[in-house]
């Protein structure tokens, strides 16, 4: 089992290109979400999906969307990327329930 | 507004004492409070957790302190190792299934 797998590892955007972060886990979790990891600033959590074709809002979700393709993968799209999305991007599943949540390796995002 | 308040920031601790690290909530409606542990260049790892209705949860050299009237919580790392030099979370989630992180503790336990 790969667990939680995230790409790319590292990336350097120009300020106002847009890009897709992949995140795809093989446990066959409900629940998958993405955060953010700032300095200071701990994780937060930008978006949230329970199920197949559910997403939910986080508590900082503005300049990001997503999508859950299937049960296995969800993906977090910056359409017009800014410097202040400069942060490494954490993805993360987990059954549901009081279930441990597995965390991916996490992007490393540099906007210009 | 931070939901899940986390000190100290920094904690520099002896091979063989104590590491207790402390977090506080405010919102009532969390239902499950995990910590976790994050080595540099990883992402983090459940290290324990506990629910609201259990005072305390010990789990090899690591316990959570549970104290849900002050809504407070703490991690106590005994007979700490430089092994554990990592960075530690607490976190808390609400019935929404949603997650909320402390802003993380640095230790470092000296040879």
């Amino acid at each position: 089992n790969a667990g939680v797998t995230q790409t790319p590892k590292f990336q350097v955007l120009k300020t106002g290109q847009s890009m897709t972060l992949q995140c795809a886990q093989d446990m066959n979790h409900n629940s998958m979400y993405w955060y953010r990891q700032d300095p200071g600033m701990g994780l937060r959590l930008i978006y949230y999906s329970a199920s197949e074709g559910t997403t939910d809002k986080g508590e900082v979700p503005n300049g990001y969307n997503v999508s859950r393709l299937n049960k296995r993968e969800f993906s977090l799209r910056l359409e017009s990327a800014a410097p202040s999305q400069t942060s490494v991007y954490f993805c993360a599943s987990r059954w549901g329930g009081y279930n441990e949540q597995f965390f991916g390796p996490g992007t490393r995002l540099t906007v210009l | 507004q931070q939901q899940v308040k986390q000190s100290p920031q920094s904690l520099i601790v002896q091979k063989g004492g104590i590491s207790i690290i402390n977090c506080a909530y405010e919102n009532t409606a969390f239902d499950y409070f995990p910590w976790y542990q994050q080595f540099p260049g990883k992402g983090p790892a459940l290290l324990i957790a506990i629910r609201p209705d259990v005072s305390e949860k010990k789990e090899g050299r690591f316990t959570i302190s549970f104290n849900k009237s002050a809504k407070q919580f703490s991690l106590h790392i005994m007979d700490s190792q430089p092994g554990d030099s990592a960075t530690y979370f607490c976190a808390a989630r609400n019935t929404g299934n949603q997650f909320y992180f402390g802003t993380g503790t640095s230790l470092t336990v000296i040879p």
